[in-house]
């Protein structure tokens, strides 16, 4: 099973809301990904978390705030967006086997639109 | 830094033909993986295919296999006997090999756009 799950499917918010996205996967991973994909654009990393530890913060805005609860959780939190954040959000999972490459597995991602 | 360059934005290919999707690479590491990734309208990413620097076989799943070309930093896949349902934007992606700091994320290139045409 390489099933990554991603909570809300869609999201409309304004500028002033707080929103989080949710991501979950059960296949035991312990490398976790958010990637931002603009429309026609490649996806671009902004945070990875290995061992429930912050990793790597590709420079991402502290409007995003990311947190890893536990192994199988990775969430996002969302607060005083600007419009050009709209975008598809998507998670991703890996073994984290030190000193090997990783297959990523990604999940269907959240469309976020905001207003 | 890494780079990857995928030079065709959209193809166009007949059912049944097999597709070659061209994509080159730059790196100064010495450990690398190499994936593709299909991700149809629906937004999802679907794994392919990976390719290990290291390895000296080139990687074939079912339909799909990888032509890699490592002294020319190639990673080109290969559809045979392409469906309607292949119909999709393509990627090729690098992740770097083992930093130190556990997992790296990917480096993705720009896509191709495959229609497939009944």
């Amino acid at each position: 099973d390489t099933e990554v799950t991603q909570t809300p499917k869609h999201l409309v918010m304004g500028m002033t809301n707080k929103k989080s996205l949710k991501c979950e996967q059960h296949m035991g991973h312990r490398a976790m990904y958010w990637y931002k994909q603009k429309a026609k654009k490649p996806p671009e990393l902004m945070f990875v978390y290995s061992y429930e530890k912050l990793s790597i913060n590709e420079s991402v805005p502290s409007r995003f705030s990311p947190e890893c609860p536990n192994s199988s959780l990775l969430n996002l939190h969302l607060h005083a967006l600007q419009p050009e954040d709209s975008a598809l959000y998507l998670c991703a999972s890996s073994q984290a086997q030190t000193g090997r490459e990783e297959t990523q597995y990604f999940g269907p991602g959240t469309r976020l639109l905001v207003l | 830094a890494q780079k990857i360059t995928q030079t065709q934005p959209g193809m166009f290919v007949q059912e049944k033909e097999a597709v070659t999707l061209d994509c080159t690479y730059d790196t100064s590491d010495q450990s690398y993986g190499l994936f593709w990734y299909k991700q149809p309208s629906s937004g999802e990413m679907i794994f392919l295919i990976y390719q290990g620097s290291y390895d000296e076989q080139n990687a074939t799943e079912g339909r799909y296999s990888l032509n890699f070309q490592k002294a020319r930093k190639s990673a080109n896949l290969v559809i045979s006997a392409s469906q309607l349902g292949d119909s999709a934007m393509y990627f090729c992606a690098m992740e770097r090999g083992y930093s130190g700091g556990g997992a790296d994320g990917l480096t993705f290139g720009k896509g191709t756009h495959l229609i497939i045409q009944p």
